[in-house]
């Protein structure tokens, strides 16, 4: 158990919609980033957010937002779903700061659009 | 962007060493280079990490060119838990100042069988 918790852990809705997923980082890490993992495809990175700020920002879509609530958790907002959209959304979380913190990933949400 | 490039595939036997490659020849002096593993189903698993002098851990060790353009995760006797896709990671640093600011660059990663 990494300590970073996800929910929901699986999540199938229709083309158009609009869906959220929700991430607890660790107890005590200020960063917390998103990653989405399509079938056969590589970790691509979307945002990461620090102590509730934006602070990097990978190949997220525009349809695709995200923030980090002053408790530190996060939400992945996901809108007008693409059939293409379905995959697996990892959060993970770190201490933050430096390039050397260790990053504990969660067990991830499938999203299926049909 | 700082990208890695890895073997798409490498087989291993049970009990044998492994040695799984990574190019990063784009690497700057501030990004650590980290290694994760994925099991089918889970999320990433951190193996082991460093900027510049070799590591060892209780999982792995990784070696690191002199250059620091390549390095080469070792898991010193693999076992069939050790079946796993390996990503090679630069952990890259934003502006200088902008505490947290980090971007993170996953390469397609290594698919390790390892054979009984």
């Amino acid at each position: 158990d990494s300590g970073v918790t996800q929910t929901p852990k699986h999540l199938i809705t229709a083309t158009g919609q609009r869906v959220t997923l929700r991430c607890s980082p660790r107890s005590g890490d200020l960063s917390v980033y998103w990653y989405q993992q399509s079938l056969d495809q590589g970790l691509q990175f979307l945002i990461q957010y620090y102590n509730g700020e934006e602070r990097a920002k990978g190949n997220i879509l525009e349809r695709f937002s995200a923030q980090q609530f002053p408790d530190l958790h996060s939400e992945l907002n996901l809108s007008s779903l693409e059939l293409g959209d379905s995959a697996l959304y990892f959060c993970a979380s770190s201490v933050g700061g430096t390039g050397e913190n260790t990053i504990y990933f969660g067990e991830g949400s499938w999203l299926t659009v049909v | 962007d700082a990208k890695t490039t890895q073997p798409n595939s490498m087989e291993s036997n049970e009990e044998e060493p492994v040695h799984l490659p990574c190019n990063h020849s784009t690497i700057s002096g501030t990004d650590y280079i980290h290694w994760y593993r994925q099991l089918p189903s889970q999320g990433p698993e951190y193996v082991i990490h460093g900027l510049t002098s070799n590591v060892n851990n209780r999982m792995a060790s990784l070696a690191i060119a002199e250059d620091r353009k390549s390095s080469t995760l070792i898991l010193h006797r693999a076992t069939l838990r050790d079946a796993a896709v390996y990503y090679c990671i630069l952990r890259v640093l934003g502006r200088v100042g902008k505490g947290g600011s980090e971007k993170l660059v996953f390469g397609k990663g290594t698919k390790l069988t390892v054979n009984p």
